[in-house]
């Protein structure tokens, strides 16, 4: 099974809302991820987590807040988002955090910011 | 953060033909290759990872020249259902040894025609 789920598969939001995407892997994995991609472009890494603790945040706007609560699920937390934050959100996940680890990829969630 | 360069194509082949793609990476301390395969709108897909002594999974080949730093991907007797964006991917771009994400190059464009 390497299945990766995320919930919602969509989500629109305006600008003063919060909300939360959310990743579940029951692969034993120890690292996961939160990947940004945008129209006709590829991911982009956010955060990394490597044994539930925060391993890299790429620079992340503040109104990004990623959350490992324990080794199979990830969350982010979205507040104060802009339109130009609407994109495709994909978690991964991978054995480990180094070397040859594969990732895989959860279906996304497709977040439309008004 | 280093780059991973790809020719966006895209690239029209008729059915049954052999196609080619390459790959080249900057960070020579990269670890990890891999392609990805992703059709419109849906997630990322592991294809194959890369090895120095090269690969093959039935009608796809891969190919790593750390020397060159450069990964090819070979397809033969091409199926319409190949169509679809191949992204070349590299780990250990982002630090050296620690935990580690994903860098995605901007993907090549793969259209078999019947």
């Amino acid at each position: 099974d390497t299945e990766v789920t995320q919930t919602p598969k969509h989500l629109v939001m305006g600008m003063t809302n919060k909300k939360s995407l959310k990743c579940e892997q029951h692969m034993g994995h120890r690292a996961m991820y939160w990947y940004k991609q945008k129209a006709k472009k590829p991911p982009e890494l956010m955060f990394v987590y490597s044994y539930e603790k925060l391993s890299i945040n790429e620079s992340v706007p503040s109104r990004f807040s990623p959350e490992c609560p324990n080794s199979s699920l990830l969350n982010l937390h979205l507040h104060a988002l802009q339109p130009e934050d609407s994109a495709l959100y994909l978690c991964a996940s991978s054995r480990v955090a180094t070397g040859a680890a594969e990732a895989f990829f959860g279906q996304g969630t497709r977040l439309t910011v008004v | 953060r280093k780059e991973v360069e790809q020719d966006p194509g895209p690239f029209n082949v008729p059915e049954g033909a052999t196609v080619a793609f390459n790959c080249t990476y900057s960070n020579s301390a990269s670890q990890s290759f891999f392609w990805y395969r992703q059709d419109c709108r849906k997630e990322p897909k592991l294809l194959m990872s890369v090895y120095s002594s090269g690969n093959e999974d039935g009608r796809f080949t891969a190919q790593l020249n750390r020397a060159s730093q450069y990964i090819s991907l070979l397809i033969r007797d091409s199926k319409l259902s190949d169509s679809a964006t191949y992204l070349c991917v590299v780990n250990g771009a982002y630090s050296g040894g620690g935990a580690d994400g994903l860098t995605f190059g901007k993907g090549t464009h793969l259209i078999i025609q019947p």
